[in-house]
């Protein structure tokens, strides 16, 4: 089946610079591939995703790139801001019936 | 529009003893997820069901069972619970289209095993 790693584990930055996250999935056959953003005590939410018929999107300071011959994808975050503090997980759709998430990377921002 | 309501919040078992986690979702969604979320280990799927009737293995079955009831509850059911089975169980859904699924999630439900 599926198997989603995602690097770092943890990730500290300075408020205003740039955070990347990257992910690699296993089965070719994935198509989909979303992020969550999940703070303290809270469930997660989708923030950005992206489908394999496209290469990059950008959603104000963030984006998601994707390369499905290296069957690799990443989140970059810029200008970061304190509230972007929380864990963020990757995740791969190897069907349109379920998603397999990567182990999350816990993300602090210091003013 | 509540969106994915799962029940309790709370709780904490005896080994040994059963409980059913509920879940229900007002979206009119085809499909429906049960997660396990354990520190540094992420999201773990327990079963999904793609639709009404239907139920499928995830990665982390064993110790559960479920029923997709309708196309608006799918319940969790702990048989014997064991320490192992400690964590934060969210539910979730998707309405299925295209190359993949949107998927919301319930606020999560803390069960603690002892």
């Amino acid at each position: 089946g599926e198997n989603v790693e995602q690097h770092p584990s943890t990730l500290s930055v300075q408020e205003g610079d740039s955070a990347v996250i990257k992910c690699t999935y296993s089965d070719s056959a994935s198509n989909y591939f979303p992020w969550y953003k999940q703070e303290l005590g809270k469930r997660p939410q989708l923030i950005i995703d992206i489908r394999s018929n496209v290469g990059e999107k950008k959603d104000q300071r963030i984006a998601v790139t994707l390369n499905k011959t290296a069957k690799h994808f990443s989140l970059h975050i810029t200008e970061t801001q304190p509230e972007d503090s929380a864990v963020y997980f990757c995740a791969a759709s190897p069907n349109t019936d379920k998603l397999i998430f990567g182990t999350g990377t816990r993300l602090q921002v210091f003013p | 529009n509540a969106g994915v309501t799962q029940t309790p919040k709370f709780q904490v078992l005896k080994t040994g003893q059963s409980m059913t986690l509920q879940c229900a979702q007002d979206m009119n969604h085809n499909s429906m997820y049960w997660y396990r979320q354990d520190p540094g280990m992420g999201l773990r799927l327990i079963y999904y069901s793609a639709s009404e009737g239907t139920t499928d293995k995830g990665e982390v079955p064993n110790g559960y069972n479920v029923s997709r009831l309708n196309k608006r509850e799918f319940s969790l059911r702990l048989e014997s619970a064991a320490p192992s089975q400690t964590s934060v169980y969210f539910c979730a859904s998707s309405e299925r289209r295209g190359s993949g699924n949107t998927i919301y999630f319930g606020e999560g439900s803390w069960l603690t095993v002892v």
